[in-house]
């Protein structure tokens, strides 16, 4: 089956650190990947996608590239700020594969002055 | 993006009432909608998978006379929570899939006394 393994929270940061939340998947067959943000209290925005091996997504200066080889989906972001802080979920899915998202855990991030 | 509306954004009941949450695609057309349940601090749990003319796809463990779904039209469709119950409280998200990509509502968060 498929899923998603995200890096455990909460992830603390001052404000300008550099930021990555590790996602790795499993998938039976060949996955596109995107990251969401929840801010608290509201639903999922999507953040970035992928859709290929080696595409990198990216929005709000934040990253993400698709490695096959590693299986990975890694979130990256050079300088975070305090309005950054928010839950991020690591998503897959895999057309034909009954076109359900996977998620994974999330990973709360705060960010700090 | 694509925009998707969920409608109310917070509800309040009485124990033994029903409670109806609506889903709105607002630019796009929607076959399927999904509904998901989020408990405080974990991911989304898929319920139900809502197919517009046709039955909702309800996942293992979910009471679909408990969680109604009805998807009369191409842009909406609506969770009804029968006869709520305080185990019932907890924050449901719909999303509606544009391509690949999954938009999802703001949330709405039920909290039954």
């Amino acid at each position: 089956g498929n899923s998603v393994t995200q890096m455990e929270g909460p992830v603390t940061l001052s404000e300008e650190a550099f930021l990555t939340i590790n996602c790795t998947y499993t998938a039976t067959g060949y996955p596109s990947l995107f990251w969401y943000v929840q801010y608290p209290g509201e639903g999922l925005q999507l953040l970035l996608k992928a859709t290929k091996a080696d595409d990198k997504g990216s929005n709000k200066g934040f990253e993400a590239t698709y490695r096959k080889e590693t299986t990975s989906f890694h979130l990256e972001k050079g300088s975070v700020q305090v309005s950054d802080s928010a839950v991020y979920f690591c998503a897959l899915i895999v057309t034909g594969g009954g076109n359900k998202l996977t998620f994974g855990t999330g990973t709360q991030l705060k960010v700090e002055l | 993006g694509a925009v998707v509306s969920q409608h109310p954004s917070r509800v309040i009941c009485k124990s033994g009432t029903s409670v109806k949450i609506e889903c709105r695609s607002l630019d796009f057309q929607a076959t399927t909608m999904f509904w998901y349940r989020q408990f405080p601090k974990q991911s989304l749990m898929l319920m139900a998978t809502s197919n517009e003319g046709s039955k909702a796809t309800y996942e293992q463990g979910v009471e679909k006379d408990k969680f109604l779904i009805n998807h009369a039209s191409l842009t909406l469709s609506t969770l009804t929570v029968t006869s709520a119950h305080p185990e019932d409280s907890s924050f449901y998200i719909c999303s509606a899939r544009l391509g690949e990509t999954a938009f999802f509502g703001q949330g709405t968060r039920l909290t039954v006394v």
